[in-house]
């Protein structure tokens, strides 16, 4: 089935710190990256889309000066938290799809459980 | 934008049945489920596309009626390792858009 890597896993870090967590198809091609970012015992709340080769449509309310996203390539995609503070502190996770999302299945990362002290 | 799922939360014992209903207020081209586990990835059970499509997979199915915006999730004889979070995801007839409902979680007890 579609693999899909994300790293790193877990990130502990001073506030003020900017952190990169990367997101890999190992098998197909990501036409569309999707971010997302999950609080405890709540559900999957939409960053932003990504497609390959073009500027990320961000959703409201994010920064997207705060929360850098680049889609380079058909196998990854990038999302920079910039200067994180605790407030960022959360569990942040990608989807990838191919072909077009609405009948495609998104397949999911790992996530990375970002703490910022 | 988000859809609404209920229940929030159901408890069964093994082999009893669960239905999860999922409503959208905009219109929809499809509709996919998905159960995450605490601390894991979501993975993927199935999509459903408009046209009012119903689909099985092994004893959980799933209806789709476009008309209504609503979708729901059925388990039957439902097994220990069913327990997670359900979330369907809403894709809109526009295609730029998708949102993961408000979950329902899912305990099954022996």
């Amino acid at each position: 089935g579609a693999v899909v890597s994300q790293h790193p896993s877990w990130v502990i870090c001073k506030s003020g710190t900017s952190v990169k967590i990367e997101c890999r198809s190992l098998d197909f091609q990501a036409t569309t990256m999707f971010w997302y970012r999950q609080f405890p015992k709540q559900s999957l709340m939409l960053m932003a889309t990504s497609n390959e080769g073009s500027k990320a449509t961000y959703e409201q309310g994010v920064e997207k000066d705060k929360f850098l996203i680049n889609h380079a390539s058909l196998t990854l995609s990038t999302l920079t938290v910039t200067s994180a503070h605790p407030e960022d502190s959360s569990f942040y996770i990608c989807s990838a799809t191919s072909r077009g999302y609405s009948n495609q299945p998104q397949h999911f990362g790992d996530g990375t459980r970002l703490s910022i002290l | 934008q988000q859809p609404v799922q209920s229940p929030q939360a159901v408890i069964l014992r093994e082999g009893e049945d669960a239905v999860i209903n999922c409503s959208s207020s905009k219109a929809l081209y499809s509709v996919h489920w998905y159960r995450q586990k605490h601390g894991e990835a979501p993975v993927f059970l199935m999509i459903l596309l408009k046209g009012g499509e119903q689909k099985g997979h092994e004893k959980i199915s799933a209806s789709f009626n476009e008309k209504k915006q609503q979708s729901s999730l059925y388990l039957t004889a439902s097994q220990l390792s069913y327990s997670g979070t359900y979330f369907c995801g809403t894709a809109s007839n526009t295609g730029n858009q998708f949102y993961f409902g408000t979950g329902t979680s899912l305990t099954v007890i022996p």
